[in-house]
């Protein structure tokens, strides 16, 4: 099994370009997020989802947008992407009880 | 909200006994967890511990919690060089969303 993919692994994008980030998990897992870690700052919350055709706001969601619309892969997206969203984004899955997070390997995000 | 700390740094040598501590805001977290993040690679899970427990032992990881105190430690047994990484404390109540703290880093020296 695989896990959690997610791809690409690095992005260099330009300020107001836009792009997607794709995760994939083939575990089956009901739930699916986006963190994005920054130096000093641990993981933030961007985005979740409890279900296909579900999502839901976390802790820094501006700026992002997120789509479910297959169980197995959870869309991240930057519209218009700024210096500020340099970071690693982390995608995760878990199964609705509390067992504990599967994470992809990450994306390197730089915006210049 | 619910707020995890844990000490940004941690040193010891070789064999010796490591014991990384965190500190959480949140009485109604269900699940309390101990995540290893290698240089370059995603978070692991190591072990949970469920908040009616107060110790879970696994090979050479042992984890404690104080409910009381709101406190979680996970001590790891004869520490080698290859446990050196970034260890992070994270609390599980709502919806199956997490609450991480920043991670301490773990430095083994020979």
């Amino acid at each position: 099994n695989a896990g959690v993919t997610q791809t690409p692994k690095f992005r260099v994008l330009k300020t107001g370009q836009s792009m997607t980030l794709l995760c994939a998990q083939d575990m089956n897992h009901e739930y699916m997020y986006w963190y994005r870690q920054d130096p000093g700052m641990g993981l933030r919350l961007i985005h979740y989802s409890v279900g296909e055709g579900t999502t839901a706001k976390g802790e820094v969601p501006d700026g992002y947008n997120v789509s479910r619309l297959k169980k197995q892969n959870f869309l991240l997206g930057l519209e218009s992407a700024a210096p500020s969203q340099t970071s690693v984004y982390f995608c995760a899955s878990s199964p609705p009880r509390l067992y504990g997070y599967t994470f992809g390997s990450g994306t390197r995000l730089t915006v210049v | 909200g619910e707020d995890v700390e844990q000490s940004l740094f941690l040193s010891v040598r070789e064999g010796d006994s490591s014991v990384i501590n965190c500190t959480y805001t949140d009485s109604s977290s269900t699940y309390l967890y101990w995540y290893k993040q290698e240089p370059g690679a995603g978070l692991q899970l190591l072990t949970y511990i469920f908040s009616n427990m107060d110790m879970k032992q696994d090979q050479r990881l042992t984890v404690l919690l104080n409910k009381k105190d709101k406190h979680l430690s996970l001590r790891i047994a004869d520490t080698q060089t290859g446990d050196s990484a970034i260890y992070f404390c994270a609390e599980g109540a709502n919806a199956g969303k997490s609450t991480f703290g920043d991670g301490t880093t773990l430095t083994v020296k020979p």
